[in-house]
């Protein structure tokens, strides 16, 4: 079964330095997501992609994130400049997208932590 | 704006017991519904989802939610759990007819004991 995945699975980084973490979706799916869960609280949805650009993003989601599907099957959020409260897990997602089926299929996560 | 609101964070049952975890939610339009479960070290993975139809809706190892709009409520049921049933369990809602993001309730960290 195709399944979403995620790299790396564990990154940590100074504050003030900048990370990419890496999501490979579903291959046939169309419609990408990331999401954040800081420990203890509630996973939180950051941004959604479609047709390469971003269809939609949430407050949390600001100058500091970029996403970029830089080639056929990558799809990255990139943090610039990495601040303490940035420490979470960050869940990729995808979807097919294809009318009112919008099932969201979650990879793995990064545990990303920042010293 | 959307919310979620799971109204046990822990739940401590034996097994066999049953199972019922509240969700409700607040939106002003159609929405889709699903659970979600996050096994201890593992992803997050659908368990079931609601789009329209049939309001009582059956998922995976025996789960199943019943979408009851006039109360905004998605609770998630089993009659009978299981030691393996022990995992984070998450409700989410997002807009009929869009691809939104998803928004989560803040989970239900339910533990049974054998």
């Amino acid at each position: 079964e195709p399944e979403v995945t995620q790299t790396p699975s564990h990154q940590v980084t100074q504050m003030g330095q900048e990370v990419i973490l890496r999501c490979v979706p579903i291959s046939n799916h169309l419609y990408f997501y990331w999401y954040r869960q800081i420990l203890g609280q509630k996973v939180e949805f950051l941004v959604s992609f479609y047709n390469n650009e971003i269809s939609e993003k949430s407050e949390i989601f600001d100058d500091q994130f970029s996403v970029e599907r830089p080639d056929g099957s990558n799809f990255t959020l990139k943090i610039r400049s990495t601040k303490l409260e940035d420490s979470a897990m960050y869940f990729c997602a995808s979807s097919s997208g294809t009318a009112n089926q919008e099932t969201q299929y979650f990879g793995p996560g990064t545990r990303l932590l920042v010293l | 704006a959307q919310s979620v609101s799971q109204h046990n964070h822990h739940v401590i049952l034996s097994e066999a017991a049953s199972l019922e975890l509240g969700c409700n939610y607040s939106y002003g339009g159609t929405v889709n519904l699903f659970w979600y479960v996050q096994y201890p070290g593992q992803h997050l993975q659908l368990l079931l989802k609601y789009f329209s139809g049939d309001p009582l809706v059956k998922g995976i190892k025996g789960f199943e939610a019943e979408f009851i709009k006039s109360k905004f409520s998605f609770n998630l049921r089993k009659p009978s759990v299981q030691w393996s049933d022990t995992a984070e369990y998450f409700c989410a809602v997002n807009a009929r007819g869009g691809a939104d993001g998803l928004t989560f309730g803040k989970g239900t960290h339910l533990i049974i004991q054998p």
